[in-house]
């Protein structure tokens, strides 16, 4: 069974600065997926980055990127130059990369603030 | 894009009552999911569902059950309602046969409250 941990329950940016939210996670597989989900305050939850843990480059999207390491099974997401928007919950998930889609186990969330 | 649709924003019922929360998607995603969330325990699987008929447990079933008759719309059943089951419920679709994607897709959410 995988397990996520998201450490930091809830954290405080001010906009334009950068901040970064750690996510843990312990599993035996070797080849799975990592995502970094999104609930802005209007509950509807969106992708912002994916991660395939067989490529050693780090994702980035604009703003958004992660620093994957697979041997301490850590995967942080760095938000740069914050801004209102990115006020949310974010959560940490994890897939197996099975034959068929497979389920997410999602860690407890982290609650970022970003402020003027 | 795709569109996953909830038939409720919000819902309230009674102790007892037997409660139907529908999802719809319209990608003909063969994979759905239902989740419970609740603040300090992030997302939790309460069943899936790979195809028209099929259903497996998630991993806290208990108290729910759910009907996939046709491949876009997935319910999940509250045969008796506790104010325990008072919480957030997420329905999610992904295409089980592009992996390359492997994104969930969510509903914006159900909030149940049992009184």
């Amino acid at each position: 069974a995988q397990t996520v941990t998201q450490s930091q329950p809830e954290m405080s940016v001010q906009e334009a600065e950068t901040v970064t939210l750690s996510c843990t996670y312990d599993t035996s597989e070797n080849n799975y997926y990592l995502f970094w989900y999104k609930q802005p305050p209007s509950r509807q939850m969106i992708l912002v980055i994916r991660q395939e843990a067989y490529k050693q480059q780090n994702a980035t999207e604009n703003r958004f990127s992660v620093n994957f390491q697979k041997a301490a099974k850590s995967f942080s997401l760095k938000i740069s130059d914050s801004q209102l928007g990115d006020t949310a919950m974010y959560f940490c998930a994890f897939m197996p990369n099975t034959g068929t889609a497979s389920k997410l186990t999602f860690g407890t969330g982290t609650r970022l603030q970003v402020t003027l | 894009d795709v569109k996953v649709t909830q038939s409720s924003r919000y819902l309230v019922k009674r102790t007892g009552e037997k409660v139907f929360l529908e999802c719809v998607q319209d990608m003909d995603h063969e994979n759905m999911f239902w989740y419970r969330q609740d603040p300090g325990l992030g997302l939790r699987l309460i069943y899936f569902s790979y195809d028209v008929k099929m259903k497996e447990k998630g991993d806290i079933p208990e108290g729910y059950s759910v009907s996939r008759e046709k491949k876009e719309r997935f319910s999940l059943i509250l045969e008796s309602a506790s104010t325990n089951q008072t919480s957030m419920y997420l329905c999610a679709s992904i295409n089980g046969w592009d992996k390359y994607y492997n994104e969930q897709f969510f509903g914006p959410g159900t909030r149940l409250t049992v009184l």
